[in-house]
């Protein structure tokens, strides 16, 4: 079945504790992208790849990282975690660029940080 | 730089028709439209292009008026499963950049 899979679904941290929230695509899509969803606010790019090893910021990247060493991985790095990031996470892929093709969204992740 | 979303909220008894704007003050090369429901991820309905083509929906259809920045979307003979949160998308930046911008998003509530 073709999808996108994120792990956790739900996660509560602690400030300051590292963490890696996975997302992996079967789809071989070229494109990938991290989201936050907060209340009255939409969906927000954190970071988007147009391809292996290519990687750019999105609107509210402070406080994250990612790395796209494979294809279908695209992995969200809180290196330092903060309240202010407690938030609905989604990754999406695309098959290449986004002008003609839709976006595919991963089930979310849940992340509360105390 | 986010898109414009009106209403916020519409209320509607199944049945009745319901439109739900779009704008941007910077050129729209493209339009995107997803439906979410509570608690899921957000869905794919239609991609509207410069030039008037439309790629998605078959029930709902959509508007793009690329001069004036906006589009609509069209909710006609709308059924419960209408309910849930609109938003608009669009790309931004130049042709090796994607970064994606959405609009903050409308709520339908469709009522029997």
């Amino acid at each position: 079945e073709a999808q996108v899979t994120q792990n956790p679904r739900y996660l509560i941290t602690v400030t300051g504790k590292k963490l890696t929230v996975t997302c992996s695509q079967n789809m071989n899509h070229e494109y990938m992208s991290w989201y936050r969803q907060d209340p009255g606010l939409g969906l927000r790019q954190i970071y988007y790849s147009m391809n292996v090893e290519v990687t750019d910021k999105g609107d509210v990247p402070e406080g994250y990282k990612v790395s796209r060493k494979e294809k279908r991985n695209f992995p969200l790095i809180l290196e330092s975690p903060s309240p202010n990031q407690t938030s609905l996470y989604f990754c999406a892929s695309s098959i290449a660029g986004l002008s003609t093709d839709t976006q595919y969204f991963g089930p979310g992740t849940r992340l509360t940080v105390l | 730089q986010q898109p414009v979303q009106s209403p916020q909220a519409v209320i509607l008894r199944e049945g009745e028709d319901a439109v739900i704007n779009c704008s941007s003050s910077k050129a729209l090369y493209s339009v995107h439209w997803y439906r979410q429901k509570h608690g899921e991820a957000p869905v794919f309905l239609m991609i509207l292009l410069k030039g008037g083509e439309q790629k998605g929906h078959e029930k709902i259809s959509a508007s793009f008026n690329e001069k004036k920045q906006q589009s609509s979307l069209y909710l006609t003979a709308s059924q419960l499963s209408y309910s849930g949160t609109y938003f608009c998308g669009t790309e931004m930046g130049d042709n090796y950049g994607q970064n994606f911008v959405f609009g903050p998003g409308t709520r339908l509530s469709v009522l029997p």
